[in-house]
């Protein structure tokens, strides 16, 4: 059963380079069709989808971060990263990864990681 | 992007059914979107639960009991989830997603309550 864990710092502060790292365990990131996505909640708030990579390289990214945004894999590893720059008090969130099933027209979320909170604070 | 419209609370009582509803802006039809539904309990990660696009195009999660069905009112441009037979813990947030243009697009989420 693949499970996914989230890891990386809890503070960043503002103006800075958030980064965080996605590992993959019960299986191989590269196993399958699948996409690997980050998806982030600030508190009290809604889901807002970042973006997803391919273990291609490949990656989608949501236009409103797409300026920011870099999401990598790490095939070695069983890992991806996501990395957002220049981040604001409104990046506050909790960040959650994803294993992401797109066949035709469906998309799927499913594994979720349990969510890493990330604090943009001086 | 597009804004997805939820309410942002509903309640109904054990063993009733709760219509959560998911109301697109009027330049996307949802006749055209699968519509996916997810469930958030407080403290944990959001659960697939199910997709909807017919009758005949629909599907449900793993483990997702058959309580939970989905269905779409075309004359108010909304996707719908139903809980028949509510439990005490089916009180959750509830997001519904659509994917326009290869952008996911998530709903603000419905609390809903099991008085």
């Amino acid at each position: 059963q693949v499970q996914l864990q989230e890891s990386g710092p809890g503070l960043v502060k503002p103006s800075q380079t958030l980064s965080l790292t996605c590992t993959v365990s019960g299986g191989s990131i590269s196993s399958g069709s699948y996409y690997w996505s980050w998806i982030r909640q600030p508190a009290g708030k809604g889901l807002e989808w970042i973006g997803r990579i391919y273990t291609s390289g490949s990656t989608n990214y949501n236009p409103s971060l797409k300026s920011r945004v870099t999401i990598s894999v790490d095939t070695s590893k069983n890992q991806f990263s996501l990395k957002l720059s220049s981040v604001t008090a409104a990046d506050t969130a909790v960040y959650y990864c994803a294993r992401t099933s797109i066949v035709a027209t469906m998309i799927r979320f499913d594994p979720w990681g349990q969510g890493t909170l990330v604090t943009v604070s001086s | 992007q597009p804004v997805l419209t939820q309410p942002p609370s509903s309640s109904a009582s054990p063993g009733e059914s709760a219509r959560l509803t998911c109301t697109l802006p009027s330049d996307i039809n949802v006749g055209s979107y699968n519509i996916y539904w997810y469930q958030q309990k407080p403290g944990s990660p959001p659960r697939y639960l199910l997709y909807y696009y017919s009758d005949s195009d629909k599907g449900q999660g793993s483990g997702v009991p058959s309580r939970f069905s989905g269905s779409k009112d075309a004359s108010a441009n909304t996707g719908i989830l139903l809980i028949s037979g509510l439990q005490s813990e089916d009180e959750a947030d509830y997001y519904c997603m659509i994917w326009p243009s290869n952008v996911v697009v998530f709903g603000g989420g419905t609390k809903l309550t099991v008085l």
